[in-house]
């Protein structure tokens, strides 16, 4: 079955730019979105379509895809972007990642 | 305004069926560019994807538990309906619904989520 492969955890000073990574097999041919969790909360959608930002959702935030990696970006990083990422992807099923805890130290 | 709430028992003993139901408003179920999805999420762990439905009543379901999981849905009372039989205390979890739109991918929209504890 197919797999999505993240780091358990990232840090980041504020203000820097965080990089999470998502690796799947042929995950570039695919489309590829991220959703933050904040502790005691629904997962939110922060990227859809590789690099879409729904309404709502700081430009800070992008993303990309390609190859067997799609990647999410946070620049600037604030405090309030500390939580869980989960990438996920739909091949014939829908597949999440094993999420990254992102530290704002 | 889009919303979906799960409901279901808070407690179930070990072998017995699990039946959540997941109610939404703000937009139809015969919305053919849409599905629900039921994920879960055990204490301190990732998030896993179990099932999902089409408006043409198409379902797909996670490889692991597909032998355990039944998915349908009622157009008329807006709910869709997942069960899981055999439950187990590895199958405590929160359980969520969410809004899936087909062309983007991504579950713009999930419920509150329901914590289920399977305990003897």
């Amino acid at each position: 079955s197919y797999e999505l492969t993240q780091p358990p955890s990232v840090s980041v000073s504020p203000g820097q730019t965080a990089s999470i990574t998502c690796s799947g097999d042929k995950l570039g041919d695919k489309y590829a979105c991220w959703y933050q969790q904040k502790p005691g909360q629904s997962p939110v959608l922060v990227i859809y379509q590789d690099r879409k930002r729904p309404s709502g959702i700081p430009e800070r935030f992008s993303g990309s895809n390609s190859g067997n990696t799609a990647t999410l970006t946070i620049s600037g990083t604030q405090a309030v972007d500390e939580a869980d990422y989960y990438c996920q992807a739909w091949d014939s099923i829908v597949v999440f990642g094993g999420g990254t805890k992102l530290t704002v130290l | 305004q889009v919303t979906l709430k799960e409901s279901g028992p808070v407690l179930v003993k070990p072998t017995e069926t699990l039946t959540l139901t997941c109610t939404v408003s703000g937009f139809s179920l015969s919305n053919a560019r849409m599905a629900v999805n039921w994920i879960r999420q055990p204490p301190g762990k990732a998030l896993e994807w179990l099932a999902h439905i089409f408006s043409n009543d198409e379902k797909s379901y996670s490889t692991s538990l597909k032998s355990r999981l039944t998915i349908s849905k009622d157009t008329s009372k807006s709910q869709v309906v997942l069960t899981m039989i055999n439950m187990d205390p590895v199958d405590t979890a929160t359980y969520y619904c969410a809004r899936i739109t087909i062309l983007e991918g991504g579950m713009d929209v999930w419920g509150q989520g329901t914590t289920v504890t399977v305990s003897s």
